[in-house]
């Protein structure tokens, strides 16, 4: 059964626009929530994080949304550039293990 | 920029051959993982060290996959024999402590493994 879920596997948007990518996770007990980019035949680059006790986090272009109690997170991308097109990997941790749960991941394809 | 170095990033074997892989951590590093990606599917956990000692290996299919990091700095993987299935990157990660989402792992290229 799975713990995090991306439920689009795709997305396409156009340059300049808003890309919101969404995810789902079902256990209560995570505490920290990851996004990662990753390329193809690369290993995936950490973008942006959330603890539990926060709602939201910015960092330039890139915003995560955390809703504890629809258990949903969001990254928002503004404006979103060719450059940004990539699968992108939701992720959650908790308790002391550390060790991340992914989602399958949504490609996000950003066009001129 | 500190990376995790990893090797090869490309491997074909034949099924039923032994195929190991290498990881580097960044230095200082306590925690390593392996992780697996199938094609279309996200990372899945192997296996998890703290310095040299196994975590957590409840994902590893033992009966083929042996993982090792003797001095608590690099480590290898290893599949002996290699089947069709285990076809997939093989990620390497390393974070500062156990609980290593607080700053996000940092991942190597990864390894493309190729069963035929």
């Amino acid at each position: 059964d799975q713990q995090v879920k991306q439920n689009s596997p795709s997305l396409s948007v156009q340059e300049g626009r808003i890309s919101i990518l969404n995810c789902d996770y079902t256990n209560s007990m995570f505490d920290y929530f990851l996004w990662y980019k990753k390329y193809p035949a690369e290993g995936p680059t950490f973008l942006i994080s959330i603890s539990s006790i926060k709602d939201k986090n910015e960092d330039g272009r890139f915003t995560v949304f955390l809703n504890k109690s629809a258990k949903h997170l969001s990254l928002h991308i503004v404006p979103s550039q060719p450059g940004d097109s990539a699968v992108y990997f939701c992720a959650a941790s908790g308790g002391s293990q550390g060790n991340l749960i992914f989602g399958k991941g949504t490609k996000l394809s950003v066009k001129p | 920029e500190a990376e995790v170095a990893q090797s090869p990033r490309y491997k074909i074997t034949e099924k039923s051959q032994a195929v190991a892989f290498w990881c580097d951590p960044i230095s200082g590093h306590a925690t390593l993982y392996w992780y697996r990606q199938i094609l279309g599917q996200g990372p899945e956990l192997l296996v998890q060290f703290q310095d040299e000692s196994v975590v957590d290996d409840s994902q590893l299919p033992k009966d083929r996959f042996s993982a090792e990091r003797l001095k608590g700095v690099d480590s290898t993987l290893k599949i002996q024999p290699a089947e069709l299935g285990d076809s997939a990157m093989y990620l390497c990660a390393s974070s500062r402590d156990r609980t290593g989402a607080d700053y996000g792992y940092t991942f190597g290229s990864g390894t493309r493994l190729t069963v035929v």
